[in-house]
């Protein structure tokens, strides 16, 4: 039951453009939304989170865009830099049960 | 280090051994998640645990797998008469607890599991 999907497996951009990484889910209960990002043989280390009242939201150069009534999200680096190479996993949750759906993960290489 | 502690980090078993994960969850954290990464896949959830509780253990398998989170000391995930198809990245991550509506995980950096 693959209730989270990261359709694009990798990903490659130049620095200093945009990275756009994409993500759907199919549980409309989902409420809250995650995005990680992961170096090999390290544990996912939290970038940002939006819950469902909201559409988007910023950190720096990461922002997190959800549509609802699309069921999709995506999180949008910009500019994107070499050291944002890594594996981008996004995870959904749905009340107050903080038990995660993660999806497949999209490798990300940005070239310098 | 005030983060979520995994050891061992590298774990290597033969068929039919027992695997034991360790996991001490960030200074302040009462809930512990395990969740599994099989190669090439994300990360599967397999079981959530507060102090002396089993919250849900939805994603553990039926046989051969087990946690627990005791009173003192890290939480545990046991895998007894391990097989070749349980070799993954094993991930615990903590949480602060209830009362604390959408907080995210915080992972540790993970036990590999190999088994020969």
């Amino acid at each position: 039951d693959q209730q989270v999907k990261q359709n694009s497996p990798s990903l490659s951009v130049q620095e200093g453009r945009i990275s756009i990484l994409n993500c759907d889910y199919t549980n409309s209960m989902f409420d809250y939304f995650l995005w990680y990002k992961k170096y090999p043989a390290e544990g996912p280390t939290f970038l940002i989170s939006i819950s469902s009242i909201k559409d988007k939201n910023e950190d720096g150069r990461f922002t997190v865009f959800l549509n609802k009534s699309a069921k999709h999200l995506s999180l949008h680096i910009v500019p994107s830099q070499p050291g944002d190479s890594a594996v981008y996993f996004c995870a959904a949750s749905e009340g107050n049960f903080n038990k995660f759906y993660f999806g497949s993960g999209t490798k990300l290489n940005v070239k310098p | 280090n005030a983060g979520v502690m995994q050891n061992p980090r590298h774990l290597v078993r033969r068929r039919g051994q027992e695997a034991r994960l360790r996991c001490s969850p960030m200074k302040g954290h009462s809930h512990v998640y395990w969740y599994r990464q099989l190669p090439e896949e994300g990360l599967k959830f397999m079981v959530y645990l507060q102090k002396e509780n089993i919250i849900d253990e939805s994603g553990m398998p039926k046989e051969r797998f087990s946690a627990e989170f005791p009173k003192e000391g890290p939480s545990i995930l046991r895998i007894q008469q391990v097989v070749r198809g349980d070799s993954a990245a094993y991930f615990c991550a903590s949480s602060p607890g209830e009362g604390l509506v959408n907080s995210p995980l915080h992972f540790g950096n993970g036990t590999r599991l190999t088994v020969t």
